[in-house]
């Protein structure tokens, strides 16, 4: 029963770029939810989806950021534009319903150059 | 902001002894949860503790919950040093159910 697996483990991008990022939730579960950490942080929500539906993205900035579920295949994470500030693991975790626990994938480390 | 707060910020014991925890938040919460993070990897789910229950325990851990005061408390008895870890308390706030707010964790390192 594989958890949830997110990729890459790394990615490195120069500013400007794009930064797309994969997250398959555990089996079963059609309820996704992004968080960010900085260094030194504790993990920021920044959105929640269902399958090809978008519940919560309170906590994603307005621009350049932007995150989808489709019917098929992973959740994404989308950075356009990237900047030294986007540096950060980003974590997808995963539930089979709205309600609690919720499990985390290893997190994919964004360096931006 | 209803983020948790974890005290102390690291914590240093030896192999066979206790070591805790605590987590402080603002607001009223749905339950509150502690989370493992091993360096370089994902977070772990320890345990849930909801805003109607006081105690609960689960292996060598023990959690404990005081609405009155906002605080939660995580004891892990007769460590090992596999537990070094941070360790992480987040709030579910009311009418959110799912917008965990972390902490910034207590940094657990348990030497044989």
């Amino acid at each position: 029963n594989a958890g949830v697996m997110q990729n890459p483990r790394h990615l490195v991008r120069r500013r400007g770029q794009e930064a797309r990022l994969r997250c398959s939730p555990m089996k079963g579960h059609s309820h996704v939810y992004w968080y960010r950490q900085l260094p030194e942080e504790g993990l920021k929500f920044m959105v929640y989806l269902q399958k090809e539906n978008i519940i919560d993205e309170s906590g994603m900035p307005k621009e350049r950021f932007s995150a989808e579920f489709p019917k098929e295949g992973p959740s994404i994470l989308r950075i356009q534009q990237v900047v030294r500030g986007d540096s950060a693991a980003y974590f997808c975790a995963s539930s089979d319903s709205g309600n609690q626990p919720q499990h985390f994938g290893d997190g994919t480390r964004l360096s931006i150059l | 902001s209803q983020q948790g707060e974890e005290d102390p910020q690291a914590l240093s014991i030896q192999e066979g002894e206790n070591a805790t925890m605590n987590c402080s938040y603002k607001t009223s919460i749905n339950n509150l949860q502690w989370y493992r993070q091993n360096s370089g990897r994902g977070l772990v789910h320890l345990i849930l503790i909801r805003s109607n229950e006081r105690e609960k325990h689960s292996g060598r851990l023990r959690v404990t919950l005081d609405t009155s005061k906002k605080s939660s408390s995580l004891l892990i008895t007769a460590s090992r040093a596999a537990d070094t870890a941070s360790y992480f308390c987040a709030t579910d706030a009311m009418g959110s159910g799912y917008a965990l707010n972390f902490g910034k964790g207590t940094s657990l390192l348990v030497t044989p």
